[in-house]
């Protein structure tokens, strides 16, 4: 079945460095991720997604990079601001849902 | 577009109290969600709707109950509040369901903060 890690479930950047987040799943035949960011006290907002086609889809300030061979995906996120203080989803699609990690949360140090 | 709105945002109940949380969407979108989050658990599937009058359970769905009469409106009704049902509730709609096509992407409410007492 699907299954949804975070290599890490805090992490700390300062402000103006780049950030990774990492995510694995396990299901190969998996075709469509998606990114969602969760500021406090707000639902859960679409960043960025990537079709299993391509390996690499750049947004504003943020890329997302597909490894098909490890089945990882990472969010960068270039000069990390405050507002990017959040936590971090790539929920993994299961049939008629998404599967939720515990997400992984982003603190931005002054 | 209004997207997704949740009333009540929040909302204290006794244990045994019933109440439905409402979750709307003027989105046109078929596929309708509901989640709860607890601290350190993420967000875990409640109930689902792939369209009016269709409903299925996700991951958590004991002590909910759904219903989609209408495309727009996907309300959560809790028989008898108990306080392990203290979360914060959110609800989400996309144009298909997930799997179904690329807009799949999930609109989210800003939720419904629950306590029960």
């Amino acid at each position: 079945g699907e299954s949804v890690g975070l290599h890490l479930p805090t992490l700390s950047v300062q402000e103006g460095d780049n950030s990774i987040i990492n995510c694995a799943y396990s299901n190969s035949a998996s075709d469509y991720f998606i990114w969602y960011k969760q500021e406090s006290g707000k639902g859960p907002q679409f960043i960025i997604d990537i079709r299993s086609n391509m390996d690499k889809r750049q947004g504003q300030r943020v890329t997302v990079l597909l490894n098909k061979t490890v089945k990882h995906l990472s969010l960068q996120i270039a000069a990390t601001q405050p507002g990017d203080s959040a936590v971090y989803f790539c929920p993994s699609r299961g049939t008629y849902k998404y599967i939720f990690g515990t997400g992984t949360r982003l603190k931005v140090l002054a | 577009n209004a997207g997704v709105t949740q009333t009540p945002k929040f909302q204290v109940l006794k244990t045994g109290q019933s109440m439905t949380l409402q979750c709307a969407q003027d989105m046109n979108h078929e596929y309708m969600s509901w989640y709860r989050q607890d601290p350190g658990m993420g967000l875990r599937l409640i109930h689902y709707s792939v369209g009016a009058g269709i409903t299925d359970q996700g991951e958590v769905p004991n002590g909910y109950n759904v219903s989609r009469s209408t495309t727009e409106d996907f309300p959560l009704r809790l028989l008898s509040a108990a306080p392990s049902q203290t979360s914060v509730y959110f609800c989400a709609s996309s144009y298909s369901f997930p799997g179904g096509g690329r807009t799949d992407t999930q609109y989210f409410g800003p939720g419904t903060r629950l306590t029960v007492l």
